[in-house]
């Protein structure tokens, strides 16, 4: 069964500083991973996805992720926060190998203060 | 381009009622999605639709919920007889199945309220 970890509810960053939101899966065949953001009261935004190739992506907003095959990890980075990033953020994976629905976390937010 | 829209925006309802959701997906796409955000449960799929193939409903929680893609384009979700547990936000999203090109993009959802 595939399924996504989010260890942490809350991450907390005070502005300027590096940011991680950690994301864990687990999926039978090739993963396919995405990042998504949601603002307050609006749908989510996609950010960054990883299918194949380069196992560092970069996405929309500064943001970067790393696919790690080993630790079946794929942790969202940002080297320098900004306090417009505070949101509620969901790591999504689906099996490459088929066609359908992603599973998401549970969601982390991410708050930055100034 | 336009994205994916969704109507109501807002939808309150009594106990017992039926309600249709309805989601416009961005143009070309041929896969469409409805998820089900509510608290505590995070991010649910409910049903997928692509092309003319018939759609996964496995995601759909009980017979009270169904939904339909007219045309291939425009989609409907329902819900009858509607309870208070079925208070959540209603997302559709859309892609364009393929290796690269599969992200899905969301709608800005319907909150629906069952009172």
């Amino acid at each position: 069964a595939q399924s996504v970890a989010q260890p942490e509810d809350q991450v907390n960053v005070a502005e300027g500083n590096p940011l991680t939101v950690k994301c864990t899966y687990s999926v039978s065949g090739n993963p396919y991973l995405f990042w998504y953001v949601q603002y307050p009261n609006r749908g989510l935004q996609f950010l960054l996805k990883y299918i194949t190739g380069d196992n560092l992506v970069k996405g929309s907003y500064g943001f970067e992720a790393e696919f790690n095959k080993s630790q079946t990890s794929f942790h969202l980075k940002k080297p320098s926060a900004l306090v417009s990033d505070s949101a509620l953020y969901f790591c999504a994976v689906r099996d490459g190998g088929s066609q359908g629905n992603l599973i998401f976390g549970k969601g982390t937010k991410l708050s930055v203060k100034p | 381009g336009a994205g994916v829209s969704q109507s109501p925006s807002n939808k309150v309802t009594e106990k017992g009622k039926d309600v249709e959701l309805r989601c416009d997906p961005i143009s070309g796409h041929t896969a469409l999605y409805w998820y089900r955000q509510s608290l505590g449960q995070g991010l649910e799929f409910l049903i997928y639709f692509q092309g003319n193939s018939a759609p996964d409903k496995s995601g759909l929680p009980s017979d009270r919920f169904s939904a339909e893609r007219t045309g291939g384009s425009v989609s409907t979700l329902t819900i009858q007889r509607t309870q208070q547990e079925d208070s959540a936000v209603y997302l559709c999203a859309s892609s364009v199945p393929g290796l690269h090109t599969d992200t899905q993009y969301f709608g800005p959802g319907t909150r629906l309220t069952v009172l």
